[in-house]
């Protein structure tokens, strides 16, 4: 299976200030990467897939990039709506495999 | 608007069996493959299973394998996963997903509570 390692596994942030999520896979994905949204109490949102595509509707604040192992999420300009689990997930060999997640909250 | 609800979580013994139900709407429900996805309590995600569009395809993880069944009803516009010999490790919220076209999942339901105790 492929591991996918995320870090730091939590995450304090000013309002305003800009926020870096890694992801590190066991293996090369080939860009088959999305990140996921979780805020408490509620199901994972798509935020990003195919490692760079914006998903409709999500803010442009948020961006993807990488390639090979290594992904990150940046999020511009952090806002008090952003407080929430960030989770990365591969698809590029079954069986999909998710990170561990980031807790992102405000300082 | 896209809707997916699960519905059949509760708890349930050790070695039991347990259906969940997932209705979805405001989409063509028949041209997506369909996924379950758990979240144990406090815990990251894990995949569970897979299922194409025609329903007969469907792909597990080994951790599943042989106990779960993920099944569909276009006509229904409903997905279904048969949880059998359930272990306490299969404590978990269950979400219904979207498989987009890649697999990745793109909408989610709010999930259902299966807890496996005795």
């Amino acid at each position: 299976d492929i591991r996918m390692t995320q870090s730091p596994a939590s995450l304090s942030a000013s309002l305003g200030e800009t926020v870096n999520i890694e992801c590190l896979a066991s293996e090369d994905i080939y860009s088959d990467l999305a990140w996921y949204q979780q805020k408490p109490g509620k199901s994972p949102q798509l935020l990003i897939y195919n490692a760079n595509s914006l998903q409709n509707g999500v803010p442009s604040r948020f961006s993807g990039s990488g390639s090979g192992t290594q992904y990150s999420l940046k999020i511009n300009s952090l806002q008090s709506e952003d407080v929430a689990t960030y989770f990365c997930q591969q698809y590029n060999n079954y069986p999909w495999t998710f990170g561990g997640g980031t807790k992102l909250e405000l300082k | 608007e896209v809707q997916l609800v699960e519905s059949g979580g509760g708890l349930v013994q050790p070695g039991r069996s347990l259906k969940l139900s997932c209705a979805a709407s405001g989409f063509t429900f028949s041209n997506y493959y369909m996924a379950w996805v758990r979240q144990a309590p406090k815990k990251g995600l894990e995949w569970v299973a897979t299922i194409s569009t025609s329903g007969s395809r469907t792909y597990y993880p080994d951790s599943v394998k042989g106990r779960f069944t993920i099944s569909r009803d276009n006509a229904k516009s409903s997905l279904y996963l048969q949880m059998n010999s359930l272990k306490s490790e299969d404590t978990a919220t269950y979400y219904c997903a979207r498989r987009d076209w890649d697999p990745y999942f793109d909408f989610w339901g709010p999930g259902t509570m299966v807890t496996v105790s005795s």
